[in-house]
């Protein structure tokens, strides 16, 4: 079956310092791809996209690139906040139509 | 920002009571969803609906229940509340196909505790 594997918490850095965090999926065919992001307090908002390999979804400052030989879906930044604090999921949809399957989540703390 | 509303924020309620979770968008999304939220972050899928009428039982098995009989309007109901049922329940919608398929608005969530 499909599912989405990330990287686990908490990542703790400093303002400023470069952040990654690791997805890696399993699903045949060529699944959509995806990163949410749940600030404190809030629900799931999309973070980003990828639709098809090679495509490099990016926002607010953040960017994921689809490989398809890696089956991965790494999430960077450059110089994180400490409002980039929160939650990160990833997530896969195999098909069109098809319900997302999510990774289990990376808190990010992000310190002063 | 999405136009998904979830109420109440926070319920907390004594054993064998009935909760209902209200959830409303105003987007005209088809689809809508139920994610059950483990303190550990990990989101279950419940419940999730294809449009009006139609509901269906998702990956965690769950013995909340859910309608549909408006498009915006997809309401989940705990017939006798256990504490084992204590957790963040999120509410979130999506068109039906089309270039955002895939893309879920979310509400901020409902944040059950049972006693």
């Amino acid at each position: 079956g499909n599912s989405v594997t990330q990287m686990e918490g908490p990542v703790t850095l400093s303002e400023e310092a470069f952040l990654t965090i690791n997805c890696t999926y399993t699903a045949t065919g060529y699944p959509s791809l995806f990163w949410y992001v749940q600030y404190p307090g809030e629900g799931l908002q999309l973070l980003l996209k990828a639709t098809k390999a090679d495509d490099k979804g990016s926002n607010k400052g953040f960017e994921a690139t689809y490989r398809k030989e890696t089956t991965s879906f790494h999430l960077e930044k450059g110089s994180v906040q400490v409002s980039d604090s929160a939650v990160y999921f990833c997530a896969l949809q195999k098909a069109a139509g098809n319900k997302l399957t999510f990774g289990g989540g990376t808190r990010v703390l992000v310190k002063p | 920002e999405a136009d998904i509303y979830q109420t109440p924020r926070y319920l907390v309620i004594g054993t064998g009571k009935k909760i209902t979770l209200e959830c409303s968008q105003t987007m005209g999304h088809d689809k809508m969803y139920w994610y059950q939220q483990d303190p550990g972050m990990e989101l279950h899928l419940i419940h999730y609906s294809y449009g009006v009428n139609s509901t269906e039982k998702g990956d965690l098995s769950s013995e909340s229940t859910v309608s549909r009989i408006r498009t915006e309007h997809f309401p989940l109901t705990l017939e006798s509340a256990r504490p084992s049922h204590t957790s963040q329940y999120l509410c979130a919608s999506s068109e039906l196909s089309g270039q955002r398929d895939g893309e879920l608005f979310f509400g901020e969530g409902s944040r059950l505790t049972v006693l």
